[in-house]
């Protein structure tokens, strides 16, 4: 069974331009959180989608998008990168919103240059 | 607005217990959890209390209490694999599954 899965593992931008991430859940899972951890921090809340909607969100600018796809895959997109931008993004699933326990995946690491 | 507060280091050796504490200020929330990474790694669940108590799954234990704003994670029978960094997490009212994270509290297990 596999687990969450996370794409690319690590990806080099430069400031300005735009990044997609992608992440496909756990078998059986419906909702998709995406975390941002700068170097040193605990994950911080992006987002939530669940039922291809946005159901919640965290402090973040509109600069963070995201979608979710009729096979419960998620993306993440990040506009206009700043060099702060540069963190490990990661991705959480499980069954429904309501749980106890989110399974994340390995994480993308993105650096702004 | 909700935080959380751990140590950022523990040191203990091979075969000792240690506790990892988390205090918290909300203004309600679902439960505390416990989630280890090791580095570059993904976070990997450890326990999880939505009742004040204690919790235990094998070698790590979880307490909470609510009164006091507080939890810990206890780790007994310290192995060198448990080096990592262990985070509590709030689980927003509602349990809609959104996370709020510590800083993190960095476990260096030596011989």
């Amino acid at each position: 069974d596999a687990g969450v899965t996370q794409s690319p593992t690590h990806l080099i931008k430069t400031r300005g331009q735009q990044v997609t991430l992608r992440c496909s859940p756990k078998s059986g899972h419906d909702t998709v959180s995406w975390y941002q951890q700068a170097l040193g921090q605990g994950p911080q809340f992006i987002f939530q989608y669940y039922e291809e909607e946005e159901r919640q969100r965290g402090n973040f600018p509109d600069r963070f998008s995201g979608h979710q796809f009729p096979n419960y895959s998620s993306e993440l997109n990040v506009n206009a990168l700043l060099l702060g931008d540069s963190a490990l993004y990661l991705c959480a699933s499980s069954w429904r919103t309501v749980n106890t326990e989110a399974f994340f995946g390995q994480g993308t690491r993105l650096t702004v240059v | 607005g909700q935080s959380l507060e751990q140590p950022s280091e523990v040191t203990a050796v091979e075969g000792a217990i240690v506790q990892i504490n988390c205090t918290y200020q909300t203004s309600g929330f679902y439960g505390l959890s416990w989630y280890q990474q090791h580095d570059g790694g993904a976070p990997t669940f450890l326990s999880y209390n939505a009742l004040d108590g204690l919790e235990e799954t094998g070698r790590f234990s979880s307490f909470l209490s609510r009164s006091d704003s507080y939890g810990y994670l206890l780790l007994q029978e310290l192995q060198m694999k448990d080096s990592a960094s262990y985070f509590c997490a709030l689980h927003g009212s509602g349990n809609t599954g959104k996370l709020i994270f510590g800083q993190g509290t960095t476990l260096q297990v030596k011989p």
